[in-house]
């Protein structure tokens, strides 16, 4: 199976912060990579798609980059509501693999 | 407007069978992959199966193959899970989720999700 390394596990960030997270892939996936939100008690939601596809109705402060192993997760300037779990996930192989998860914490 | 809708919460005993029923509306049922994803108590998301909703077949996790089951009904927009020899570890919150019209799409969107306790 791919796996697939989330980094870092957690983040202690500000409100207006930039903030990356970063996915690397055991083998190239090409662009087949996406990222989700998943807040407390809800389900996971779609934010990226293809790596760098903005889901529709995701603000664009929102932005996926990358291909091949190496895939970042940026949030321009977070806001209260963007303080959740993030998730990529790789589609390349159908025996689908998800990152560990990042939690972004409250400073 | 799409959306999946799944069944209640269930509590079983270890060895006994969970079935978990995901309703499809709000677009043409098959043409989209359904994918099922578990959540342990305070962990991250793994991958279960899916199911090709126009044909019928299936993929499964490795771990779990032999003891999932995933079956869909066209006439109401139905998919089902059901997965048998239930142990502790098995105790998860279970979502379903709509893939793409290609095996290689993101999950779109999901479902309530359904929680299953496997507890004596």
């Amino acid at each position: 199976d791919i796996q697939v390394t989330q980094s870092p596990s957690s983040l202690s960030t500000s409100l207006g912060d930039r903030v990356t997270i970063t996915c690397r892939a055991s083998q190239s996936i090409s662009t087949y990579l996406n990222w989700y939100q998943q807040k407390p008690g809800e389900a996971p939601k779609l934010l990226i798609y293809a790596a760098s596809s903005l889901q529709s109705g995701v603000p664009s402060r929102f932005s996926g980059s990358g291909s091949g192993t190496d895939f970042t997760l940026t949030i321009s300037s977070l806001q209260p509501e963007d303080f959740a779990i993030y998730f990529c996930q790789q589609s390349y192989s159908t025996l689908y693999t998800f990152g560990q998860g990042t939690k972004l914490e409250i400073k | 407007q799409v959306q999946l809708v799944q069944s209640g919460t269930e509590v079983k005993k270890p060895g006994a069978s969970v079935r978990v029923s995901c309703k499809a509306s709000g677009y043409t049922f098959t043409s989209y992959y359904i994918h099922w994803v578990r959540q342990a108590p305070g962990q991250g998301l793994e991958w279960m199966g899916t199911l090709n909703p126009s044909g019928g077949t299936t993929t499964y996790a490795q771990k779990l193959q032999g003891r999932v089951t995933m079956t869909r009904d066209t006439s109401t927009g139905t998919v089902y899970m059901e997965l048998s020899s239930l142990r502790s570890e098995d105790t998860a919150i279970y979502y379903c989720a709509r893939g793409g019209q290609e095996m290689a799409s993101a999950f779109d969107i999901w479902g309530q999700g359904t929680m299953v306790t496997v507890s004596s």
